[in-house]
């Protein structure tokens, strides 16, 4: 089980857009739609911003959208805002062996 | 609404046990796949083990296999995770969250410390 690849930082100024690679093997992430993403505060537990590669729960801003191009997804950020500054995970079902897989996390700066 | 709520972390020597507890209300326990997840400090979010609705389906990650077991008591709504042979590595917050590969709701979380 192999860590999904994430860049450990990211940055932009208020109301800029930012996006975060998400790249693993056609094994996870190549492989399967279902890939989500993660929003975790400081102290707090994540929350989910996306799921199945480009939904959107109940709640979350219409500034988060996720994409998929063969091994890589990306989560991007529109209109940064103070709030947005966090961690941000990846994961994804890697049905091989049913095993879940999370990103090392990027820890978003908003300037 | 959705509550997950987390108990029995402790600190506890290499080598040792514990049991941790989840206790989830305002869904249907029973038709909802649930999962241990955890996070040493200062570190990223690895996936523990996720089981069933009706815990016949149950897989772990290679980093726990053969020392954890995961369970659950649909008539009590809550979750647990066996942790025996503990090492200083299994130090880390743990989330109990609903879901099998993608995860909607997450308890608050629990600290478990492995003293070598």
């Amino acid at each position: 089980q192999s860590a999904l690849t994430q860049p450990p930082s990211a940055s932009g100024s208020p109301g800029q857009s930012v996006t975060i690679s998400c790249t693993g093997t056609s094994s996870d992430v190549g492989g399967y739609n279902y890939v989500s993403w993660y929003q975790q505060h400081p102290g707090k537990a994540p929350k989910r911003m996306i799921y199945e590669v480009s939904k959107r729960p109940s709640g979350v801003p219409d500034r988060f959208s996720g994409s998929k191009s063969g091994n890589t997804a990306s989560l991007t950020v529109s209109g940064l805002q103070a709030e947005d500054e966090a961690d941000y995970y990846c994961n994804s079902y890697a049905g091989s062996n049913n095993y879940v897989v999370f990103g090392g996390g990027t820890k978003l700066t908003v300037l | 609404q959705v509550q997950l709520v987390e108990s029995g972390g402790d600190l506890v020597k290499a080598g040792g046990s514990l049991r941790l507890s989840c206790a989830a209300s305002g869904f249907t326990f029973s038709d909802s796949y649930m999962s241990w997840i955890r996070q040493a400090p200062g570190k990223g979010l690895e996936w523990v083990s996720y089981i069933s609705g009706s815990g016949s389906t149950i897989y772990y990650a290679d980093s726990v296999k053969g020392r954890f077991t995961i369970s659950r008591d649909n008539a009590k709504n809550s979750l647990y995770l066996q942790m025996n042979s503990l090492r200083a590595e299994d130090t880390a917050v743990y989330y109990c969250a609903r879901g099998k590969s993608s995860f909607d709701y997450w308890g608050q979380g629990i600290l478990v410390t492995v003293s070598s």
